[in-house]
């Protein structure tokens, strides 16, 4: 699987856009972007994914590079709840390689 | 979205004996599930592939006579963690794809051997 890259943590302002980023320098043109979040001690959680266009679900929006080596999910309006570690992963889509592989993820900090 | 039911969400064992960790699809089938662990402040490592109706896969550097992955139904997957020791607790947990789209994780176990 393709690498991703994001910084460790992030703080966000409670009822503001909450912006996270991720690297994917070399992913491969069949590997789509997928988004999990976990909120502590909970299971991951599915947010959003795309292959080359731009999502938006009632979740996020998923806005993805013309090169595809990046990515940025914006949570629109945050909230406290959405305090969480926000996992980007690229994988192909379909089959046996259903299997995801976490990264280290951004831990974002809604504050009050 | 679809819902993946684990149980117990939370266990307690003493140190040699065997704990018994379910994972459960309620509302789809699912050939293939995914056993993750997650030390704290850690991310998720795979464990193992579990198939229905045949052998486990598991991650290179993961005992497969230590967790023993069972896939008896398509919507049933177990992992026994078999002569628990302190460093086998953790926070365990299941995952299973709906078709071919995003995966659906469980709530989890946590595992607590002393």
């Amino acid at each position: 699987d393709a690498k991703t890259t994001q910084p460790p943590s992030m703080d966000c302002a409670e009822g503001r856009a909450a912006n996270l980023p991720c690297n994917h320098s070399t992913i491969s043109g069949n590997e789509y972007v997928y988004w999990y979040r976990q909120i502590h001690s909970q299971g991951p959680q599915y947010i959003i994914h795309g292959l080359k266009n731009n999502e938006t679900n009632e979740m996020a929006s998923l806005i993805i590079t013309e090169d595809r080596k990046s990515s940025t999910l914006i949570l629109p309006h945050a909230t406290l709840r959405d305090t969480a570690v926000y996992y980007c992963i690229v994988r192909p889509s379909g089959g046996a390689t259903n299997k995801l592989i976490f990264g280290t993820g951004t831990l974002l900090a809604v504050q009050p | 979205g679809a819902v993946v039911s684990q149980h117990p969400s939370w266990v307690i064992c003493k140190s040699g004996t065997s704990v018994k960790i379910e994972c459960r699809s309620l509302d789809f089938q699912a050939t293939t599930m995914f056993w993750y662990r997650q030390f704290p402040k850690q991310s998720l490592m795979l464990m193992a592939t579990s198939n229905e109706g045949s052998k486990a896969t598991y991650e290179q550097g993961v005992e497969k006579d230590k967790f023993l992955i069972n896939h008896a139904s398509l919507t049933l997957s177990t992992l026994t963690v078999t002569s628990a020791h302190p460093e086998d607790s953790s926070f365990y947990i299941c995952s299973a794809p709906q078709g071919s789209s995003e995966a659906f994780f469980g709530q989890g176990t946590r595992l607590t051997v002393v």
